[in-house]
C-alpha cells in the first residue's frame, strides 16, 4: 500500500543553518504531496504542496521539489531560525479512491538553537 | 473569520468515564477526520467522515465513537473501552485533499 518515509529526528541545527529533512514515498499513480509544521502544543499547518512531478512548493523560506525519479519530496530551507523549531510531517494523497484519506508519516522534531 | 475550534484545550478525566470532545468547523467543507497524536506515533486516524450522517472507521476506532449530525460538527467519544485513551487529540476538516487543524484537545485520564 501507500506510504511515507520521513528521516528520523531529532534534528538539532544552530541558527542560520542550511535545513534538509528527507522524504520519500511509495505510491501508485502521481499523488500530490504536503508538508506540515506542528509548533509546540499546536495543531497542524499546512506548509507547502505540490500536486505533479517536478512542481516546487514553497513558503516562509521552505522548499521541496516533487521528484517522481526518486519518489522523494525533501525539505529544505537556506537559513533556519529559532522560530521554525516544530515538528514537520510529510504526507500524500492517493490518486483516485474517493475517501480523501491523507498518508502520513511519522514526523520530525527540529529544534534550532540560537 | 474561519477556523476550526475544538473544545476544552484540556480534559482531564478519571478512568472508567465516557468523555466528549467538542470539533467544529466554518469552512463549509464536507470532510472531517479525528486523529490520535502520541509521542513517537505521528498522527494515527480514528474516524473520519465525508458527509452529514455518514462516517467510516480509521486505523484505530476500537473504544471511540462520533457523530455527524450537522455539517459543521463533528464530535468524538471516548469510550471507557479505550484501554489507553491518554493523548493528544487532533480534529481536521478537508477541501479536497488539504486538511485544516484545529488547535488539539490534550485528554489525560486517571
Amino acid at each position: 500500500g501507500d506510504s511515507v518515509t520521513q528521516m528520523e529526528g531529532p534534528v538539532t541545527l544552530s541558527e542560520e543553518a542550511f535545513l534538509t529533512i528527507n522524504c520519500t514515498y511509495t505510491a501508485t499513480g502521481y499523488p500530490s504531496l504536503f508538508w506540515y509544521v506542528q509548533y509546540p502544543g499546536e495543531g497542524l499547518q499546512l506548509l507547502l504542496k505540490a500536486t505533479k512531478a517536478d512542481d516546487k512548493g514553497s513558503n516562509k523560506g521552505f522548499e521541496a521539489t516533487y521528484r517522481k525519479e526518486t519518489t522523494s519530496f525533501h525539505l529544505e530551507k537556506g537559513s533556519v531560525q529559532v522560530s521554525d523549531s516544530a515538528v514537520y510531517f510529510c504526507a500524500l494523497s492517493p490518486r483516485g479512491g474517493n475517501n480523501r484519506k491523507l498518508i502520513w508519516g511519522l514526523g520530525t522534531s527540529l529544534a534550532v538553537n540560537p | 473569520d474561519g477556523g476550526i475550534t475544538q473544545s476544552p484545550k484540556y480534559l482531564f478525566r478519571k478512568e472508567g468515564q465516557n468523555v466528549t470532545l467538542s470539533c467544529e468547523q466554518n469552512l463549509n467543507h464536507d470532510a472531517m477526520y479525528w486523529y490520535r497524536q502520541d509521542p513517537g506515533q505521528g498522527l494515527r486516524l480514528i474516524y473520519y467522515s465525508q458527509i452529514v450522517n455518514d462516517f467510516q472507521k480509521g486505523d484505530i476506532a476500537e473504544g471511540y465513537s462520533v457523530s455527524r449530525e450537522k455539517k459543521e460538527s463533528f464530535p468524538l467519544t471516548v469510550t471507557s473501552a479505550q484501554k489507553n485513551p491518554t493523548a493528544f487529540y487532533l480534529c481536521a476538516s478537508a477541501e479536497g485533499y488539504e486538511q485544516y487543524f484545529g488547535p488539539g484537545t490534550r485528554l489525560t485520564v486517571t
